[in-house]
Parts: structure tokens; sequence; C-alpha cells
């Protein structure tokens, strides 16, 4: 079974703070993906990598950085932690390709107060 | 960017009431995926279409891809209280430069009544 696990399931950070979430997949897939969840929005894509060192920004990229030094793992950091980044993140993985579904980790709800 | 809109946002039924979901895209797509989150959990791949009136069941689901492909179903029949969760369509959009970013819509969030 494809094991997605992220380092925490609830965070709790102080405003200015900078916050790394990270993400670990045992299935040796290409991709991995970060994404956040909030009520009425659905998940929205905030970065995605393709390869080891590849990154491709998602479509709201912007107060967050990632990193991915080895294939397994995929780290999402946001540099300045802001109230309106209290959210709920998910990470995925999956084979490269349309027709490959994508495997989510537990989540991790984030706090910014 | 795109957007995917999904209808209902919420619905409530009675246990054994069917149940279905609407995704609709102004563009046409590639393929589409749907996904159940049950309540405190995270998104769980249940089906994938791919050929333009593709209809495919999985017990009491059924799904359906537009002939045009800019549309799809998710129908319950008869509902069970284990149908709770929020359901998610999921696109890829034909002739995209990037087919293994997904777009997922909003979702809607099932709630069964015993």
């Amino acid at each position: 079974d494809v094991k997605v696990t992220q380092s925490s399931r609830y965070l709790v950070k102080r405003t200015g703070e900078k916050v790394f979430l990270e993400c670990v997949q045992d299935m040796d897939h290409e991709n991995m993906f970060w994404y956040r969840q909030d009520p009425g929005l659905g998940l929205r894509l905030i970065y995605f990598s393709y390869d080891v060192k590849m990154k491709e920004k998602g479509d709201i990229p912007e107060g967050y950085s990632v990193s991915r030094e080895k294939k397994e793992r995929f780290s999402l950091i946001l540099e300045s932690a802001s109230t309106n980044q209290t959210s709920m993140y998910l990470c995925a993985s999956s084979f490269p390709g349309e027709t490959y579904e994508q495997y989510f980790g537990p989540g991790t709800r984030l706090t910014v107060t | 960017g795109q957007q995917v809109m999904q209808i209902p946002q919420y619905q409530h039924v009675q246990e054994g009431e069917d149940f279905t979901t609407y995704c609709n895209s102004s563009t046409t797509l590639s393929n589409i995926q749907w996904y159940k989150q049950r309540p405190g959990g995270h998104p769980v791949f249940l089906i994938q279409l791919v050929k333009s009136g593709e209809v495919k069941k999985q017990k009491r689901l059924t799904f359906q891809f537009g002939e045009a492909k800019k549309n799809s179903s998710l129908h319950i029949t008869a509902t069970q209280t284990t149908d709770v969760g929020t359901y998610f369509c999921a696109v890829t959009y034909e002739r995209s430069y990037n087919t293994d970013k997904l777009i997922f819509g909003t979702g809607t969030r099932l709630q069964v009544f015993p």
C-alpha cells in the first residue's frame, strides 16, 4: 500500500515564524504536490515537483516555497507565517502522467496566531 | 486559472435516498477523477473517466462523463451512512502543457441522516 506521511497533524505557530511542513512517500513516485484546503474552496495547488530538485508553481504559490532534495521527501516552507495561511495542508504523490491517481497524506492543520 | 464548478455545495439526504453531484467545466477535459474525503480524513481516489460518454459503476456508485467531455456526475443509489463525506472531482484539460497537474472542484459535502 502507498503510504504518504506528514510530519505533524496539528501545528500552531506565531505570525512571522518560519514554518516547515514535511511530507514523505514510500512508493518511489516522481510527482509530489502540496495543496491547501479551505472550506468552500476545495483543494488549491500551492507547488508541485516532478523530480528531485525540480519544482513548479501551482495556483497559489505566494508566501510559500518548497524543497525536494530527495525523491521521497517534499517540504513546504512558509518563510514568514501569516494568519491568512491558517489552513489544512495536504501533501500528495503520484506517478507521472494524467492517468495516475494521487495519494494523499493525512494532512496538517496549521493555525497561525 | 481554470475553474471547475461542482454542485451542489451541500446535500443532506435521508438514508436510502439517492444523491447526485455534478462537475462542470467551460473547457474540454482530457480526463476526470473522483475522490472521496471522509470527515477528518484525506481525499481517497475513487475512479477515473477518460472517454466521451463513459459510464462506470462501483456497487451503488455510478460515474458518468459527458459526451462533450465538459461535465461529469457521480450518482449514489440508496445512500447509507457510510457514504457521508465530501466528494471532489479533479480534472486535467485537453491541450494542457502539464497533464500531471489536477484541478480540483470545490467539492460536494454529503450528509446522510439515519
